[in-house]
C-alpha cells in the first residue's frame, strides 16, 4: 500500500525556535499533500493544501508566514513552524495522494512541544 | 462547508458488531472516507464510498446514501485491537473535512 513517511516524530524545543517537519511519499508520486493539526481529543483540522510546484493554499485563520510550506518535488513537502510558541504545541500530520480520486494516506504525525 | 456528525463514543464486547453512523451536509460531495486512528497515532485509511451502496472489506463494511447524506461503518467480529477512534471524512471537491471521531472501546 501507499506509504507516507513523516519526520521527526517528536520535537521538544524552546519558544522562538523554528521547526521543520518533512513529509515524504515513499512509493508513489504525491501530486497533492495536505497538512493538518490535531489538538487532544479533537478532530483533524486542515491547515493547508499544497500542490507540487505551486504555492500552498491556506485555510482561513492559518497564518502563511507562520507556517511555511514547500512542496518542491512529487515526493516531498515540508512544513516549517517559524518562531514557535507554546500555543503552537500540537500534533501535526501530513497526508498525500496521487490523483484526485485516490484516498489520502497519512504520515505518522509529529508531536510538537514548545516549552 | 460541511457539518459532519458522528457519535462521540461507543462500547461493545469482543466478537460483537458495531455500527458507527455519520451524517453530513455538503454542497459539492466527492466521496466519503472512513479512517481508524489509535491514540497518539496518525489515521489509517479504512474505506471509501463515492456511489450509493455497501463496500465490504473483510471485517469492515461501509455504506453510503448520498440522497440522505448518511454513511455508516460496520465493524464485525470485534477484536480488542479495534479499540480506536473512527473518523468519518467527507471530500468536497478536493478538500477533506473530518468529523470529530467516534471512540470505540472493545471490552473482553
Amino acid at each position: 500500500g501507499a506509504v507516507v513517511s513523516q519526520h521527526p516524530s517528536w520535537v521538544i524545543c524552546k519558544s522562538g525556535t523554528s521547526v521543520k517537519i518533512e513529509c515524504r511519499s515513499l512509493d508513489f508520486q504525491a501530486t497533492t499533500m495536505f497538512w493538518y493539526r490535531q489538538f487532544p481529543k479533537q478532530s483533524l483540522m486542515l491547515m493547508a493544501t499544497s500542490n507540487e510546484g505551486s504555492k500552498a493554499t491556506y485555510e482561513q485563520g492559518v497564518e502563511k508566514d507562520k507556517f511555511l510550506i514547500n512542496h518542491a518535488s512529487l515526493t516531498l513537502s515540508t512544513l516549517t513552524v517559524t518562531s514557535a510558541h507554546p500555543e503552537d504545541s500540537s500534533f501535526y500530520i501530513c497526508s498525500a495522494r496521487g490523483t484526485a480520486n485516490q484516498p489520502q494516506h497519512f504520515g505518522d504525525g509529529t508531536r510538537l512541544s514548545i516549552l | 462547508g460541511q457539518n459532519i456528525d458522528q457519535p462521540t463514543e461507543m462500547t461493545a464486547t469482543e466478537g460483537a458488531i458495531v455500527q458507527i453512523n455519520c451524517t453530513y451536509q455538503t454542497s459539492g460531495f466527492n466521496g466519503l472516507f472512513w479512517y481508524q486512528q489509535h491514540a497518539g497515532e496518525a489515521p489509517t485509511f479504512l474505506s471509501y464510498n463515492v456511489l450509493d451502496g455497501l463496500e465490504e472489506k473483510g471485517r469492515f463494511s461501509s455504506f453510503l446514501s448520498r440522497s440522505k447524506g448518511y454513511s455508516y461503518l460496520l465493524l464485525k467480529e470485534l477484536q480488542m485491537k479495534d479499540s480506536a477512534s473512527y473518523l468519518c471524512a467527507v471530500r468536497e471537491r478536493d478538500k477533506l473535512s473530518f468529523g470529530a471521531g467516534t471512540t470505540v472501546t472493545v471490552r473482553a
